[in-house]
C-alpha cells in the first residue's frame, strides 16, 4: 500500500521569500507523484506531476519540484510567493497501473505582506 | 483546461432524507470518475472510482448502499447519499479523467458541500 506524508501542516513565509512544501511517499513500487493546489471552498488544481524522465518538474504559477527516489521525496519549491499563493496544498501518489491517487495530509501556505 | 462541473455546489438536507450530487464533465468525455470526501481541514478520502457503463468499485469502508454512484454517460457520474445522518456532512469532490492512463490528468470539480441537519 502507498502513504503519503506532508511533513508540515502549516508553512507561514513573508511575501517574495522561497518557500519548500515538503513530501514523502511510501510504496513497494514505482510511482507516479502530483502535487495540487486547492483554494478556499474550490476543487484541487494540478500545480505538477512527475510520470517519467527528468526529476525536476516545473509546474504552474512558478512552482517545481524535484523527484528523489533515494529519499523517496517530492517536495515543491517556489523562489519567491505572491500573496496570491495563500491555498492548501496536497501532495498525491499513484502506483503505475493504478487508478487512484492516494493523497497526503495537506500543508496550508500562508504567506505574509 | 478541461472542465468538471457540480451541483449542487452546497446543500442542506434533513436526517433520514436523500440527496443527489452531480458531476458533469463539459469539454471533454471521461472514461473514469472518482468521488472524494474531505472533512475540514483535512485530506482527501476516496470514496469510490467509477467507469463509464459499469458498477463502482469503492473503497474499503464505504458503504455502497449509503453512497450510491452511477455512471450513466461520459459526461455524468452521480453520487446519491441516502438516508443522510449529520456525520455525513462534509465536502465531496469528483474528478474525472478521459483515459486510463495517467498521461490523462485528473481533473477535479468545484465540490459539493452537504449539511445534515
Amino acid at each position: 500500500a502507498q502513504s503519503v506524508t506532508q511533513l508540515d501542516s502549516q508553512v507561514p513565509v513573508f511575501e517574495e521569500a522561497p518557500v519548500e512544501l515538503r513530501c514523502n511517499y511510501s510504496s513497494s513500487v514505482s510511482v507516479y507523484l502530483f502535487w495540487y493546489v486547492q483554494y478556499p471552498n474550490q476543487g484541487l488544481q494540478l500545480l505538477l506531476k512527475y510520470l517519467s524522465g527528468s526529476t525536476l518538474v516545473k509546474g504552474i504559477n512558478g512552482f517545481e519540484a524535484e523527484f528523489n527516489k533515494s529519499q523517496t521525496s517530492f517536495h515543491l519549491r517556489k523562489p519567491s510567493v505572491h500573496i496570491s499563493d495563500t491555498a492548501e496544498y496536497f501532495c498525491a501518489v499513484s502506483s503505475q497501473g493504478a487508478q487512484k491517487l492516494v493523497f497526503g495530509q495537506g500543508t496550508r501556505l500562508t504567506i505574509n505582506p | 483546461g478541461a472542465v468538471v462541473s457540480q451541483h449542487p455546489s452546497w446543500v442542506i438536507c434533513k436526517s433520514g432524507t436523500s440527496v443527489k450530487i452531480e458531476c458533469r464533465s463539459l469539454d471533454f468525455q471521461a472514461t473514469t470518475m472518482f468521488w472524494y470526501r474531505q472533512f475540514p481541514k483535512q485530506s482527501l478520502m476516496l470514496m469510490a472510482t467509477s467507469n463509464e457503463g459499469s458498477k463502482a468499485t469503492y473503497e474499503q469502508g464505504v458503504e455502497k448502499d449509503k453512497f450510491l454512484i452511477n455512471h450513466a454517460s461520459l459526461t455524468l457520474s452521480t453520487l446519491t447519499v441516502t438516508s443522510a445522518h449529520p456525520e455525513d456532512s462534509s465536502f465531496y469532490i469528483c474528478s474525472a479523467r478521459p483515459g486510463t492512463g495517467w498521461s490523462y490528468e485528473q481533473y477535479f470539480g468545484p465540490g459539493t458541500r452537504l449539511t445534515v441537519t
